[in-house]
C-alpha cells in the first residue's frame, strides 16, 4: 500500500477481553514500530521490529501485550484481559531500514469500558 | 524530568507570524525528528536531523547537539499550520526506538 495501514480504527472493547490491533506497513519497510498515545501526552514506545524479530520489546508495559510479526511484513499487537488503563491510541511506524525517517500510521483508538 | 521536553506547550499567532517551537533533550541521540499530527491522530514525518539546519518551504529546523537543543520554525504562519508538533528523539545506543516530547498545540488564526 501507498502508507502504513492500521486495522481497525476504532475498537470498543469490554474489560478483560483480548484484542488484537494489525499493522500493514509501506512495503519492503523491515523496521516496524508500535506505541501508544494517551490523551495529551506524546507516544510512548512500546516494541520494535527488525525484520521477524522483535529487535526491542522494552516499552511493552506488562506480560499482558504481546505483538509479532511473522512474515517481516503485518505485525499483529495482542492484548490480554484488557483493563480500563489501556484505552489509548496505539501508533504504528515503519521505516526502510532503521535510523531512517519513520512513516506513521492512522493509529488505532482503543476503548476499554 | 522528561527526557524530552518542549516549550511551550501552548502556542497562538496570527497569521504571517513567523513561530519557533524549542525541544531540549537530556539523553544522548543519534538524531532528532519532528513531527506534525493534526486532530484524529495522523503522524507526519516534517524532519530527521542529527546536525546542523534542514529547510522545507517554510519550514525550518536546526540543532545544537552540544546544547542538546533543537528549534522548528515556521515562517509566515498559515491557519493550516494549525497542528500539534512533536519533538522526538531517536536514542541510538543498541535501539532504533523514538522517546517523545508532549507536543506543542500550535493554532494559527487568520
Amino acid at each position: 500500500g501507498a502508507g502504513v495501514s492500521q486495522t481497525p480504527s476504532n475498537k470498543v472493547t469490554e474489560k478483560g477481553k483480548y484484542v488484537e490491533l494489525r499493522c500493514d506497513p509501506i512495503s519492503g519497510h523491515t523496521a516496524l514500530y508500535w506505541y501508544r498515545q494517551s490523551l495529551g501526552q506524546g507516544p510512548e514506545f512500546l516494541i520494535y521490529f527488525q525484520g521477524t524479530g522483535a529487535a526491542d520489546d522494552s516499552g511493552l508495559p506488562n506480560d499482558r501485550f504481546f505483538a509479532v510479526r511473522p512474515e517481516g511484513s503485518v505485525s499483529t499487537l495482542k492484548i490480554q484481559r484488557t483493563e480500563r488503563g489501556d484505552s489509548a491510541v496505539y501508533l504504528c511506524a515503519s521505516s526502510l531500514v532503521p535510523e531512517t525517517e519513520a512513516f506513521f500510521g492512522q493509529g488505532t483508538r482503543l476503548t476499554v469500558v | 524530568k522528561n527526557e524530552v521536553e518542549q516549550s511551550p506547550q501552548n502556542l497562538t499567532a496570527q497569521e504571517g507570524e513567523f513561530i519557533t517551537i524549542n525541544c531540549s533533550y537530556s539523553v544522548g541521540i543519534s538524531a532528532l525528528h519532528w513531527l506534525q499530527q493534526h486532530p484524529g491522530g495522523g503522524i507526519v514525518s516534517l524532519f530527521m536531523l542529527s546536525s546542523g539546519k534542514k529547510k522545507h518551504g517554510r519550514l525550518i529546523a536546526t540543532i545544537n547537539i552540544q546544547e542538546k537543543h533543537s528549534s522548528l520554525h515556521i515562517t509566515a504562519s498559515h491557519p493550516r499550520d494549525s497542528a500539534v508538533y512533536i519533538c522526538a528523539v531517536r536514542w541510538g545506543y543498541n535501539t532504533d526506538k523514538l522517546i517523545f516530547g508532549t507536543g506543542t498545540r500550535l493554532q494559527v488564526f487568520p
